[in-house]
């Protein structure tokens, strides 16, 4: 069964720092590993998708990467503004029986002014 | 397009009650699946559906049905609400096969009392 876990849980850092939010999974016969971003009482707004035979997917200030042998994926935010506080989940697609994703627990983000 | 739709955005229940969750998407995709979503166990799959007809249960299905009559359409019903079931429900949708992200409703806040 996958299993995927983020770390950290929580991180707060000032304004204008360049942050890494890391992502690990136990299975790597994966399809693809999406990020997404939820801000509170809301729901899951799709940031990034790695398709398993890609290493990277950038998007403005966003990129992620993926190393499928390692079971890992960062997922790198340059200049952080404050608008960038919420909570970061990863969560990777393997297929199977239960079709759907496997999330992380996520990483609460916050951006100090 | 509206993309995932759900209805409705907050509900409360007694114990013992019935209800059904709405959720609809305009994107003409294959798939569906329901997840909850609660605090310290990040989002687990309900149920899920690869088209219309074919539904299967995902890592937590006890309590729930669901069914496809529709590509549109695939409703949650809880057809005696437990406590337990207290949660915020997210429907997503994504493109047949597993090369494509999925797109995730604004989720419904149930409370059962």
């Amino acid at each position: 069964k996958q299993e995927v876990t983020q770390i950290p849980a929580a991180l707060s850092v000032p304004e204008g720092e360049n942050l890494v939010l890391n992502c690990s999974f136990t299975d790597s016969a994966i399809y693809n590993l999406q990020w997404f971003r939820q801000d509170p009482g809301k729901g899951l707004t799709s940031l990034l998708l790695i398709q398993s035979s890609q290493r990277e997917q950038t998007s403005g200030r966003l990129n992620a990467s993926l190393d499928k042998s390692s079971g890992r994926s960062t997922l790198y935010i340059a200049a952080s503004q404050p608008g960038d506080s919420a909570t970061y989940l990863c969560a990777a697609y393997s297929g199977g029986g239960a079709d759907g994703l496997t999330f992380g627990k996520g990483t609460h983000l916050i951006i100090q002014p | 397009n509206a993309g995932v739709t759900q209805t409705p955005k907050f509900q409360v229940l007694k114990t013992g009650q019935s209800m059904t969750l709405q959720c609809a998407q305009d994107m003409n995709h294959e798939y569906m699946s329901w997840y909850r979503q609660d605090p310290g166990m990040g989002l687990r799959l309900i149920h899920y559906s690869v088209g219309a007809g074919i539904t299967d249960q995902g890592e937590v299905p006890n309590g729930y049905n669901v069914s496809r009559s529709t590509t549109e359409d695939f409703p949650l019903r809880l057809l005696s609400a437990a406590p337990s079931q207290t949660s915020v429900y997210f429907c997503a949708s994504q493109n047949a096969g597993g090369y494509n992200e999925q797109f995730f409703g604004p989720g419904t806040r149930l409370t059962v009392l």
